[in-house]
């Protein structure tokens, strides 16, 4: 069964720290992606990597960065948190076949303070 | 660009009533197109998808959706709701041709309550 983890349910942050919010699937696929969603905004595509060490800029990554270092592992960084990035943080995955339907995490609800 | 439309922010059904959630999209030609459904503080799950064929799509908890090319719609349907289908519903579309990165637009998502 697919499956996409994620490192944490909850978290809460002081302004200014540095957060690693990280995501990893056992399927094998090579696309990755993070999200946040917000209320009535729906999601917003924050990155995605459709390799090891590839990334791209999604709709909003201000304030935002990425890593992947290996295939199954997508890592998002808040390098200096604010209260603007309180939200709830999806992870997602998909392979190399369409029509690409993306296997979501949990989700990590991240609260700045 | 691409875009999606979800036009009932909110829907409210009694338990046991047929249900449809609106869903229209921008895009020039027939695109990938997703609903998924996510429970309270879940992440959010694959009801069914089309890309090609059959314009009605059957999927998993009952749920149907059919492909209007004419009106560039592809709403969800359920004839009898279960109290167990109140849950928050996205629409979501993907371009064909975009390689196979797969990106998706969503829409801002529908909340379905179900009365008892």
């Amino acid at each position: 069964d697919v499956k996409v983890t994620q490192s944490s349910r909850y978290l809460v942050k002081r302004t200014g720290e540095k957060v690693f919010l990280e995501c990893v699937q056992d399927m094998d696929h090579e696309n990755m992606f993070w999200y946040r969603q917000d209320p009535g905004l729906g999601l917003r595509l924050i990155y995605f990597s459709y390799d090891v060490k590839m990334k791209e800029k999604g709709d909003i990554p201000e304030g935002y960065s990425v890593s992947r270092e290996k295939k199954e592992r997508f890592s998002l960084i808040l390098e200096s948190a604010s209260t603007n990035q309180t939200s709830m943080y999806l992870c997602a995955s998909h392979g190399a076949v369409p029509p690409y339907e993306q296997y979501f995490g949990p989700g990590t609800r991240l609260t700045v303070t | 660009a691409q875009s999606v439309t979800q036009p009932d922010i909110h829907i409210t059904v009694s338990e046991g009533a047929s249900l449809e959630l609106r869903c229209n999209y921008s895009y020039g030609a027939t695109p990938y197109l997703f609903w998924y459904v996510q429970s309270p503080g879940q992440g959010l799950q694959l009801l069914l998808k089309y890309f090609s064929g059959d314009t009605l799509v059957q999927g998993i908890k009952g749920f149907e959706a059919e492909f209007k090319r004419s009106q560039s719609s592809f709403n969800l349907r359920k004839p009898s709701v279960h109290w167990s289908d109140a849950a928050e519903y996205f629409c979501a579309v993907g371009a064909p041709g975009s390689g196979n990165t797969g990106k998706l637009i969503f829409g801002q998502g529908t909340t379905l309550q179900v009365k008892p």
